[in-house]
Parts: C-alpha cells; sequence; structure tokens
C-alpha cells in the first residue's frame, strides 16, 4: 500500500466546507484512495472513495488531482457531529494486497460552533 | 441486519490467561480483519481472512491466532494474555478487495 501524508489536525466552523488534505505520491496506477473516519472511539466508517475520477456521495466529495499524488476530501456543510479522526487510505492493487486497509495517524477535525 | 458484532464490549484478563474475541457478520462478507488501537494511534491490522478457511498475518500478529470455519465468524484468540496486549480492538468485514469494509463497534480488553 502506498503510504499517505496527511496533517495531525484541523479546525473548520460549524456551516463551512471543511477541507481535508492527503498526499500519496507513491501511489500505483491500480490504486484506490479510500477515506474513513472515526468518531470518539467507534469503530471506522466509511466516507467515500476513488482511482482517478472525483467522486461524491451523500456525506462528501472526494477530489483526486490528475497526477493521483494527492487528494481532497470536502465536507460541504460541517457540523458538530462532523468532528473526528479522518483517515486517508491508498491500497487494495489487488494481487497480494487482499483487501487490507493500512491505517495512518490520521486527521483531527475540530468543528467549531 | 445487524451488521459486524463484536463481543465482548469490555473485558479484564489478568497476565497469562486466554480469551477469545468473537466478531459476526449477517452480510455474507467474504473479506475480515481483526485491528487493534492502541491510545492516541491509528488501527493495526492483526490478522485477515479472505473467505473462509483462509486467513494472513497482517502488520502485527503475534501473541493472536485465528481461524474461519464459516463465512460469518472469524474468531480472534489471545493465546496468553500480555499487559502490551491492552488495546481496543476492531473486527471488518467487507464483501469484497476493493468494497468498502463495515466495523464492528469494538472490544475494549485491559490486561493487568
Amino acid at each position: 500500500d502506498a503510504k499517505t501524508t496527511q496533517p495531525t489536525s484541523m479546525d473548520c466552523a460549524e456551516g463551512r466546507a471543511a477541507n481535508l488534505p492527503c498526499n500519496h505520491s507513491t501511489i500505483s496506477g491500480n490504486e484506490y484512495v479510500y477515506w474513513y473516519r472515526q468518531i470518539h472511539s467507534q469503530g471506522p466508517q466509511y466516507i467515500i472513495h476513488g482511482l482517478k475520477n472525483n467522486e461524491t456521495n451523500e456525506m462528501a466529495s472526494l477530489i483526486i488531482t490528475e497526477d493521483r499524488k494527492s487528494s481532497t476530501l470536502i465536507l460541504p456543510h460541517a457540523t458538530l457531529r462532523d468532528t473526528a479522526v479522518y483517515y486517508c487510505i491508498a491500497g487494495n492493487a489487488g494481487g497480494t494486497s487482499y483487501g487490507k486497509l493500512t491505517f495512518g495517524q490520521g486527521t483531527i477535525l475540530t468543528v467549531h460552533p | 441486519n445487524a451488521g459486524v458484532t463484536q463481543t465482548p464490549k469490555f473485558q479484564v484478563l489478568k497476565t497469562g490467561q486466554s480469551m477469545t474475541l468473537q466478531c459476526a457478520q449477517d452480510m455474507n462478507h467474504e473479506y475480515m480483519s481483526w485491528y487493534r488501537q492502541d491510545p492516541g494511534m491509528g488501527l493495526r491490522l492483526i490478522h485477515y481472512s479472505v473467505g473462509a478457511g483462509i486467513t494472513d498475518q497482517g502488520e502485527v500478529p503475534n501473541g493472536y491466532n485465528v481461524s474461519r470455519s464459516t463465512t460469518e465468524d472469524f474468531p480472534l484468540r489471545l493465546l496468553s494474555a500480555a499487559p502490551s496486549q491492552t488495546s481496543v480492538y476492531f473486527c471488518a468485514s467487507r464483501p469484497g478487495q476493493l468494497d468498502k469494509a463495515f466495523f464492528g463497534q469494538g472490544t475494549r480488553l485491559t490486561v493487568v
């Protein structure tokens, strides 16, 4: 799996967009970018994933640069309940990866009133 | 649809005791995994399985055993508990290699 680099922490005002960056400069061509979040000490929750096209779902948008070396997770209207640790994961290249997810330290996002 | 169910939610063990952490999923997922999370850290992969009868080691497998006799269940066995195994343990399942993973709510284990 490719190594990912995320800022340790970020702040966001409630109602504003939260933009969480992730660097994955060593990502290979068939590795996806996944985002999960963990609220308090609950089990991680899937947010979104993509390969090279931008993706959007009911929770967030994922913007992947054309060279695929970085991506940004966008929470369009952050709420207090979005305060969590956000993990960016690059992996699942197939073959011996067997669907393993390699979690880094993540970004602590704090949404302020 | 219960998703991924872990039992127990909390457990205190004495050093040297053995126990089994249970994980069950009712979504017919082939892929299942066990992670541990130490305070202030990300999740680390212990063992994983790509189907019944098939398991393999992850990043931190020492001190743990797994088996996968059915699609639904993936128990994690601590052979001889040590204080270093004090952690929160998460089980996850996913239908396929590229699909999103579903996590249980965790088992908080303390070894004294």
